[in-house]
């Protein structure tokens, strides 16, 4: 069974730039979280969807950040515009419901904002 | 609301010693607990969980953790050290009454082996 898949793995952007990351789940995975962690600490959860309907954004920056999974499959988060403090690694990661606590973790997008 | 607390952020220990990375939780309801490892530059990986069955819980690569309501703790343990056990490991906690409710991590425990 194929993991998480997420691309790019490394992107170097200059502040004020925009840019996507994306991320395709687990095959059958109803339920796609995006997770923004910042060096030493733990996973932050930015937003969950259902399908391809929100359940949970409240920790999203909206006024930067954007997610869509248009067919309830794969996901883009983009980021417009960067700033410094967005320098992290983006986590994907999916489950089969959202009453399945066990979620699968793609390896990361890690950013650098200069 | 839901909240973890890891006590010490890098645990080192001789291979073939006793690994023990704390975790203590604070949940109004009955919570749900997890140990997650990432290995560098990999995602999260599923230890355990903890969904209010038996208390003490088996995971793979022979950790395990026991649910202990009355310190409010959820500590991971394995009997003896491999090389490769050395990675970074989160406890998070999930409300068990709601299922739209979100995972919270702890900062995380850096675990290095030395040899």
């Amino acid at each position: 069974e194929a993991g998480v898949a997420q691309s790019p793995r490394y992107k170097i952007i200059e502040k004020r730039q925009s840019v996507a990351f994306w991320c395709n789940p687990i095959s059958g995975h109803a339920t796609l979280y995006w997770y923004q962690q910042i060096l030493g600490q733990g996973p932050k959860l930015l937003i969950q969807f259902q399908n391809n309907g929100v359940v949970d954004d409240s920790q999203l920056p909206k006024d930067r950040f954007s997610a869509e999974r248009l067919k309830g499959v794969d996901s883009t988060l983009k980021i417009q515009p960067a700033k410094l403090e967005d320098s992290a690694v983006y986590l994907c990661a999916s489950s089969f419901s959202r009453d399945r606590e066990t979620q699968y973790f793609g390896p990361g997008t890690r950013l650098l904002v200069l | 609301a839901q909240s973890v607390t890891q006590l010490g952020s890098h645990v080192s220990v001789s291979e073939g010693a006793l690994v023990l990375l704390r975790c203590n939780y604070s949940s109004s309801v009955p919570p749900y607990l997890f140990w997650y490892v990432q290995y560098p530059n990999q995602g999260l990986q599923l230890l355990l969980k903890y969904t209010s069955a038996a208390t003490l819980v088996k995971g793979i690569n022979g950790f395990e953790a026991e649910f202990k309501k009355s310190e409010t703790s959820f500590h991971l343990t394995k009997p003896s050290a491999h090389m490769s056990d050395a990675a970074e490991y989160f406890c998070a906690v999930r409300a068990s009454v709601s299922s739209a409710s979100k995972i919270i991590f702890g900062s995380g425990t850096r675990l290095s082996i030395r040899p």
